[in-house]
């Protein structure tokens, strides 16, 4: 069971927009619609930003999305601000009725 | 409050049996799947295992099978993952966390215990 694939760091300005994928295969991203995103600070424990895809729980900014289409998953982050820099991971539900997290992608915002 | 709380940070040697704890509140615990998640110093997250306390029910990943042990007692509200021979590579922080009821996600975690393995 590989961990996910994700970008090992991305990079915006305050404001602009950033995309961070995650690359699965046919045993968890591309079979179920259980791919979720978890940001997590210098320290503390991740918090869920994105679940079942694209669904946002209450409190996180519209600012976060998501989306897939095939084995690929992406979590996209508009009008960037210094606190959504973090480290981001993805997961996804697999075949094997176990959970899988991409290796995680370091935001910086410049 | 609904919170999971992980017990504190451990210092052992290796070869030494250890088991930490994750204690659940605000919630009914025993209906909520409790998953288990390493990160090691500097490194990603790992999904290791999950179990039902309601009735013990596990997963394990198979990176992590047979490495560890995960339990549950429903009556005090808490989960456990426990090692038997602890290995310089066992030094990480551990995170329990909640699968959201229902769904397949991690809705509530845990702030994490480390654990330090060292001669």
């Amino acid at each position: 069971q590989s961990a996910l694939t994700q970008p090992a760091s991305v990079s915006g300005s305050p404001g602009q927009s950033i995309t961070i994928s995650c690359t699965g295969t046919s045993s968890d991203v591309g079979s179920y619609n259980y791919v979720s995103w978890y940001q997590q600070h210098p320290g503390k424990a991740p918090k869920l930003m994105i679940f079942d895809v694209s669904s946002r729980p209450s409190g996180v900014s519209n600012r976060f999305s998501g989306s897939k289409s095939g084995n690929t998953a992406s979590l996209t982050i508009s009008g960037l601000q210094a606190e959504d820099e973090a480290d981001y991971y993805c997961s996804s539900y697999t075949s094997t009725s176990t959970w899988v997290f991409g290796g995680g992608t370091k935001l910086t915002v410049l | 409050e609904v919170q999971l709380v992980q017990s504190g940070a451990e210092v052992k040697k290796p070869g030494e049996s250890l088991k930490i704890s994750c204690e659940g509140s605000g919630y009914s615990f025993a209906i909520y799947w409790i998953g288990w998640v390493r990160q090691m110093p500097g490194k990603g997250l790992e999904w290791m295992a999950i179990i039902y306390p309601r009735d013990s029910d596990t997963r394990y990943s198979p990176s992590f099978q047979g490495q560890v042990t995960i339990s549950a007692d429903k009556s005090i509200n808490t989960a456990y993952l426990q090692w038997s021979s602890l290995t310089a590579s066992d030094t990480a922080t551990y995170y329990c966390a909640r699968r959201s009821w229902g769904s397949w996600y991690f809705d509530l975690w845990g702030r994490g215990t480390l654990v330090t393995v060292s001669s």
